[in-house]
């Protein structure tokens, strides 16, 4: 069970805009603690695709966009195509655990 | 270019010892915290360890707390994860992952920037 709680699955058609959520508590999102995210092609090593709720580091499309507010976050991905398959994770600190808290992984399909 | 390289990994006992490496290239080390996430099989992403810039503080989750310890050796820019009492539900892929940081009106922050390939550790019997 995650500290921080993501959909198992979402889908979308190529061209399409979807978000993936992630829920907190006030011991990490809520706590004003950042929102990061990492993408995962199965069988590869994550890769950093926002940092500090809505920073995208040099290489990573516009297309890719994260919020916060109160104790959840989202990440959107507008403009779908099928190389955006792949599993999602927020990623957060949290006060309570003295560390780095995952959501348990939202696998994208893009249909 | 950041590169981080596992290795270490591989087939042990149930409450045998292991020890990972990750060999750093591309920038100092001892400038930046450092991070153990592993991943078992089929799983989620999990953080294991952090060691600070300095190497003067370290943090573990508590699932592996008091069995685990992260360390590094800055005159070879290479991170550590010894391993003790392993379990079977220790088995998973291991990655390092050095910080990264910015600045914001809450001040100086780090997050977890680049990752290695993984390290595969399966413990059975």
């Amino acid at each position: 069970q995650s500290v921080l709680t993501q959909p198992p699955s979402v889908s979308g058609a190529p061209g399409q805009r979807i978000t993936v959520s992630c829920s907190g508590s006030n011991s990490n999102i809520g706590a004003g603690y950042d929102v990061h995210w990492h993408q995962q092609v199965p069988g590869t090593a994550p890769k950093l695709l926002i940092y500090g709720n809505n920073n995208r580091p040099p290489g990573v499309s516009d297309r890719f966009s994260g919020s916060t507010s109160g104790t959840s976050a989202s990440l959107a991905i507008t403009a779908l195509q099928a190389d955006d398959e792949a599993d999602y994770y927020c990623l957060s600190y949290d006060s309570s655990l003295s560390g780095w808290v995952f959501g348990g992984g939202t696998k994208l399909t893009v249909l | 270019e950041v590169q981080l390289v596992e290795s270490g990994g591989g087939l042990v006992q149930p409450g045998e010892s292991l020890r990972l490496s990750c060999a750093a290239s591309g920038f100092t080390m001892s400038s930046y915290g450092m991070n153990w996430v592993r991943q078992a099989p089929g799983k989620g992403l999990e953080w294991v360890a952090s060691i600070s810039g300095s190497g003067g503080t370290t943090n573990y989750a508590d699932s592996v707390k008091g069995r685990f310890i992260i360390s590094r050796d800055s005159s070879k820019n290479t991170l550590f994860l010894q391993m003790s009492s392993l379990r079977a539900d220790d088995s998973a892929v291991y990655y390092c992952a050095k910080d990264g940081y910015y600045y914001d009106s809450g001040g100086h922050k780090n997050y977890l920037h680049y990752w290695g390939q993984g390290t595969l550790v399966n413990v059975s019997s």
